[in-house]
């Protein structure tokens, strides 16, 4: 079974500039949550999406936003690059929506603001 | 709010040493709690977890118990590997399965 596929790995991008991020989640899962990952903040949650909606949603700016898809595919977008933004994203897929859903994560994508 | 504070690392340990990485929390209500591991270059696994009070989550030698009066959660390996070297979180369910996390504590283990 396929694990959870976050593409693309690296990406550069220069600050004011927008950039969009892709998951696929295990196939039959279809919950997707997204993480931002710093060295100063530690791990942070964005958002989670449930049969294409968003379930909930983590303390971040506008510029931050996401969406699934019908597949249960999701991506991320950040409008306005600033510094700060730069991060390892995590998505991670759950079969199931609840607190005791084990969450399988992707292996990151690693974008740098310049 | 929910929270959760983990030990500071670096652990620094020599194989076969006993292994302790505290964690305690802050939550409204009864979440699940977990542990995960992130190996270099890699995302996170999850490595074991508890859904109620007084239950022992159990993996790979690493266990784990739940302890509503103390709000604890602390990772314990009785005998270190070289290969458990990696970083480790512990996190709370959030709403949904959002999961709220420490900051993290690495382990390097050494022959």
């Amino acid at each position: 079974k396929a694990g959870v596929t976050q593409t693309p790995r690296y990406l550069i991008k220069t600050r004011g500039q927008q950039v969009t991020l892709s998951c696929s989640p295990i196939s039959g899962h279809r919950s997707v949550s997204w993480y931002q990952q710093t060295p100063g903040q530690g791990l942070q949650f964005l958002f989670e999406y449930f049969s294409e909606t968003q379930r909930n949603k983590g303390n971040f700016p506008g510029r931050f936003s996401g969406r699934q898809f019908s597949n249960s595919r999701s991506e991320m977008n950040v409008s306005t690059l600033e510094l700060g933004d730069s991060a390892l994203y995590l998505c991670a897929s759950s079969s199931l929506q609840g607190r005791d859903t084990e969450a399988f994560f992707g292996q990151g994508t690693r974008l740098t603001v310049v | 709010g929910n929270s959760v504070t983990q030990m500071e690392g670096p652990v620094t340990l020599s194989e076969e040493a006993f292994l302790t990485i505290n964690c305690t929390y802050t939550a409204t209500g009864y979440p699940s709690l977990f542990w995960y591991v992130q190996y270099p270059g890699e995302g996170l696994q999850l490595l074991l977890k508890a859904t109620k009070a007084d239950d022992k989550g159990s993996n790979k030698g690493f266990e784990a118990t739940y302890r509503k009066e103390t709000t604890s959660f602390h990772l314990e390996k009785g005998s270190v590997q070289v290969s458990d070297s990696a970083v480790y979180f512990c996190a709370l369910s959030g709403a949904g399965t959002a999961l709220i996390f420490g900051k993290g504590t690495t382990l390097s283990v050494s022959s």
